[in-house]
């Protein structure tokens, strides 16, 4: 199993250019999630998905977009990059239906936007 | 409006020392709390949870000590080591799905030797 894999590991962008950061999981799990984490301020919930086909918005939605079209794959997609949106960007997966809410995470994407 | 609440933001212990970190929820309807481990250029890792059906839970060197009437739960290292030197995040949901999974801002570990 590789578990929750993200590409690309970084990224430099120009503001307004847009991009897909991928994720996959090979677990099965049900729930996925993006997270950002800033300095100071933990990991913030960006978009998740309880299965495919079903999105919904989490604390920080604002900028991005997200699909689930299988249950292996979850990407999120900047539409017009912002210095704002500098971060770096953890997806996560999780099967809740099993009793716990363990989230796998992926080792992360560092995005800069200049 | 900060859901969990966590200190200290980071904590320095000598090696063989106990590191004590802090966490407050304010949402009731959480009945799920985990303990994430995350070290320099890693994606966070569930270290121990705990369900506040218990008091405490322990699992080798850490310990989670659950206070219901307190909306309270802290993370113990006993013998703390240079390996444990980390970021931890303790954290809050609703297993039933309602409450999605939050947060606290995270406690920068750092054991010296």
């Amino acid at each position: 199993n590789a578990g929750v894999t993200q590409t690309p590991k970084f990224q430099v962008l120009k503001t307004g250019q847009s991009m897909t950061l991928q994720c996959a999981q090979d677990m099965n799990h049900e729930y996925m999630s993006w997270y950002r984490q800033d300095p100071g301020m933990g990991l913030r919930l960006i978009h998740y998905s309880v299965g495919a086909g079903i999105t919904d918005q989490g604390e920080v939605p604002n900028g991005y977009n997200v699909s689930r079209s299988t249950t292996e794959d979850f990407p999120l997609r900047l539409l017009s990059a912002a210095p704002s949106q500098t971060s770096v960007y953890f997806c996560a997966s999780s099967s809740p239906s099993s009793g716990e809410d363990t989230q796998y995470f992926g080792p992360g994407t560092r995005l800069t936007v200049l | 409006q900060q859901q969990v609440k966590q200190s200290p933001q980071s904590l320095i212990v000598q090696k063989g020392g106990i590191s004590i970190i802090n966490c407050a929820y304010e949402n009731t309807a959480f009945d799920y709390f985990p303990w994430y481990q995350q070290f320099p250029g890693k994606g966070p890792a569930l270290l121990i949870a705990i369900r506040p059906d218990v008091s405490e839970k322990k699992e080798g060197r850490f310990t989670i000590s659950f206070n219901k009437s307190a909306k309270q739960f802290s993370l113990h290292i006993m013998d703390s080591q240079p390996g444990d030197s980390a970021t931890y995040f303790c954290a809050a949901s609703k297993l039933s799905g309602s409450e999605k999974l939050v947060f606290g801002k995270g406690t920068k570990l750092t054991v010296n030797p």
